[in-house]
């Protein structure tokens, strides 16, 4: 178990939809960050948090945004879907100290969408 | 941007023998590599990272080497156990304090026969 949780663990959608994805990260942990996991393009980084702040960003559509809140736990939120957005989503956290030069990033179990 | 292959995409190994699994990389600011695991139906996990003031680490029946200048780090496995079983991914970061995303391979099927 690697600290880090993910909600819902699976989630059924139709095209068209809104959905939202909630992670909370290791307890200690500012950063965080969302992959998406395709049979088709592997494991892509979306987007990265640290302490409530946008911090990079990797190949996420417009359709998607994510927010870290006060208390560190992050959602990604997609809309419009389409059957391509099928996927596995993970959320990853680490310490973010950049003093302490601590960098691994631990994942979640995952949510794993299917849009119909 | 950050590209990183891996070879080979699917490894059948037997109990008992090693495994090897490369990966090569093209951006040479990039200063961390870790290894995940993952196993059906889970997260990738975490097994191991090298970074790029060292050329070896070691735990346990796992390795990691680190050629900079050739841009390729490979995982080595011994003494395979149908634990091991799993899809193995290689990846790489510029970041240091976690400013840095992780660029994945396209990961290693791997497979330990009794």
């Amino acid at each position: 178990d690697s600290g880090v949780t993910q909600t819902p663990k699976h989630l059924i959608t139709a095209t068209g939809q809104r959905v939202t994805l909630r992670c909370s990260p290791r307890s200690g942990d500012l950063s965080v960050y969302w992959y998406q996991q395709s049979l088709d393009q592997g494991l892509q980084f979306l987007i990265q948090y640290y302490n409530g702040e946008e911090r990079a960003k990797g190949n996420i559509l417009e359709r998607f945004s994510a927010q870290q809140f006060p208390d560190l736990h992050s959602e990604l939120n997609l809309s419009s879907l389409e059957l391509g957005d099928s996927a596995l989503y993970f959320c990853a956290s680490s310490p973010g100290r950049r003093a302490s030069g601590r960098d691994e990033q631990f994942f979640g179990p995952g949510t794993r969408l299917t849009v119909l | 941007g950050e590209n990183v292959e891996q070879h080979p995409s699917t490894l059948s190994v037997q109990e008992g023998d090693s495994a090897v699994i490369k990966c090569t990389y093209s951006d040479s600011a990039s200063n961390y590599f870790p290894w995940y695991k993952q196993e059906l139906g889970k997260g990738p996990q975490l097994i191991i990272d090298i970074r790029s003031n060292v050329g070896e680490k070691k735990d346990q029946r796992i390795a990691v080497t680190l050629n900079k200048t050739a841009k390729h780090f490979s995982l080595h496995i011994t003494e395979t156990q149908p634990e091991d079983s799993a899809v193995y991914f290689c990846a790489a970061s510029k970041g240091t304090g976690s400013w840095g995303k992780l660029q994945f391979g396209a990961g290693t099927q791997v497979v330990v026969t009794p």
